[in-house]
């Protein structure tokens, strides 16, 4: 079975360039997170979805970053305009809605902003 | 006081020795309980679940919750040098927009020499 799939693995752009995460989720899972991470703040929850609906949004640091789920197989998160502080390792996660809530990870997301 | 905490270690064991990897957590009402390995550059990969009190083994991996204190650990036997790694306790909160949410503790860093 395919993993959680996530692309591009890395991205180096310029500070103030849009930048476009993507994530397909394992098939049959209904929930969907974004997570950052860094050395200075960890492993941080960005955002997630249940059924494709944004559930709690509370991590997303600010308007810069914004996220969409237009269905059961696919979501982006999207900076813009990006900074240099963007810089990190981006997650995308999955699970099916029954306990124990078992989160599987995509390979991740390199962002480097220059 | 953080949600989830791990000693941050590094945690350093001789090879075919037991690695102890403990975790607190502050919410009572949490329902399920995960341990992900992280190598350098990689994702966190899930190692195991628990969600009952007591002891759940799988291999060389036992984990072993107390609701009561709060606590939840990891058992690694015959740790190999394979076993070296970052690992991450994470805690399913239950209750409003954190429902289904994990949230993840800084990590303990473990090495296995030789």
């Amino acid at each position: 079975d395919a993993g959680v799939i996530q692309s591009p693995r890395h991205e180096v752009t310029e500070m103030g360039q849009e930048v476009t995460l993507r994530c397909k989720p394992i098939s049959g899972h209904n929930s969907l997170f974004w997570y950052r991470q860094t050395m200075m703040r960890g492993l941080e929850l960005l955002i997630y979805f249940n059924n494709n609906v944004p559930i709690d949004d509370s991590g997303m640091p600010e308007d810069r970053f914004s996220a969409k789920m237009p269905n059961a197989s696919f979501s982006t998160l999207k900076i813009q305009p990006s900074e240099p502080r963007d810089s990190a390792v981006y997650f995308c996660a999955s699970r099916h809605g029954a306990l124990p809530y078992e989160q599987y990870f995509g390979p991740g997301t390199r962002l480097t902003v220059t | 006081q953080k949600e989830v905490e791990q000693n941050s270690g590094p945690l350093s064991v001789p090879e075919g020795a037991i690695a102890s990897l403990n975790c607190t957590y502050s919410d009572r009402v949490s329902q399920s309980f995960f341990w992900y390995r992280q190598y350098s550059g990689k994702s966190p990969e899930l190692i195991m679940s628990i969600y009952s009190n007591g002891d759940k083994e799988d291999g060389r991996f036992t984990a072993q919750l107390n609701k009561a204190s709060q606590y939840v650990s990891l058992l690694i036997r015959d740790s190999q040098p394979s076993d070296s790694a970052t690992y991450l306790c994470a805690v399913t909160l239950t209750g409003g927009t954190s429902y289904g949410k994990l949230t993840f503790g800084q990590g303990t860093i473990l090495t296995v020499h030789p």
